[in-house]
């Protein structure tokens, strides 16, 4: 069965990087595209970008533009976003979601279990 | 960037109500919009894609309408597992942008 298992919680400070890693599992990595979407609390949900492990291509929300870097490590089957200068709007619950299609239409069928980053001095 | 409003915002209903929540696109976006089912400290779970396919595995009281700019989800009779928070997500452009979600609760 598809799973998706994400790295564990981290406390970073005001201005360092975070990376949160997520293993796939149960199909074929290559052939689906990985998103990153986050959760500040009580926040709605929001799309940070996503990356293609098959083709290497990628695509960023504008919103993160420069802070963010998605990559994967296909004989691991993982995938990983980095995000830097953090700052304390960045606390927010991290989850990595596969993407499929059925025809032309996509959505995130399976998602990882989330990973929460607490930035604070 | 394209924007989602999902209305209501908080909706308070009983077993076996049958509620609607509904989702409006700042623009046309076809049928590329999917509904998500999300409980407190989980990952959200799909329950919709194409506007109006149900995902496999979710139950038939869950279903989807529309197509351009304004999209329904109905639950025909709430059960006290569906007590939960539901986002939809347009997946037309490169925004993939979620609404703000719709909470809801039992009366």
């Amino acid at each position: 069965q598809v799973q998706l298992v994400q790295s564990g919680a981290e406390v970073r400070k005001p201005g360092a990087s975070v990376k949160v890693s997520c293993q796939a599992s149960g199909y074929t990595f290559t052939n689906y595209a990985m998103h990153w979407v986050r959760q500040a609390p009580g926040q709605r949900l929001e799309w940070m970008g996503w990356f293609n492990p098959g083709s290497g291509h990628k695509r960023y929300s504008q919103n993160f533009q420069g802070r963010i870097t998605i990559t994967s490590d296909t004989s691991a089957s993982t995938a990983y976003m980095e995000l830097s200068s953090l700052r304390s709007e960045d606390t927010a619950v991290y989850f990595c979601a596969r993407l499929t299609r059925t025809g032309t239409y996509p959505a995130l069928d399976y998602w990882g279990q989330g990973t929460l980053v607490t930035v604070s001095s | 960037d394209i924007q989602l409003t999902q209305s209501p915002s908080f909706l308070s209903a009983s077993v076996g109500d049958r509620v609607t929540i509904t989702c409006r696109a700042s623009q046309g976006i076809s049928s590329y919009l999917a509904w998500y089912q999300q409980k407190p400290g989980t990952a959200p779970q799909l329950l919709i894609y194409a506007a109006s396919a149900l995902q496999t595995g979710v139950p038939s009281r869950f279903s989807g309408s529309g197509s351009g700019t304004e999209f329904t989800l109905t639950i025909s009779s709430l059960q006290p597992e569906d007590f939960a928070t539901y986002y939809c997500q347009e997946l037309n452009t490169y925004g993939y942008t979620f609404g703000q979600g719709t909470k809801l609760e039992i009366k």
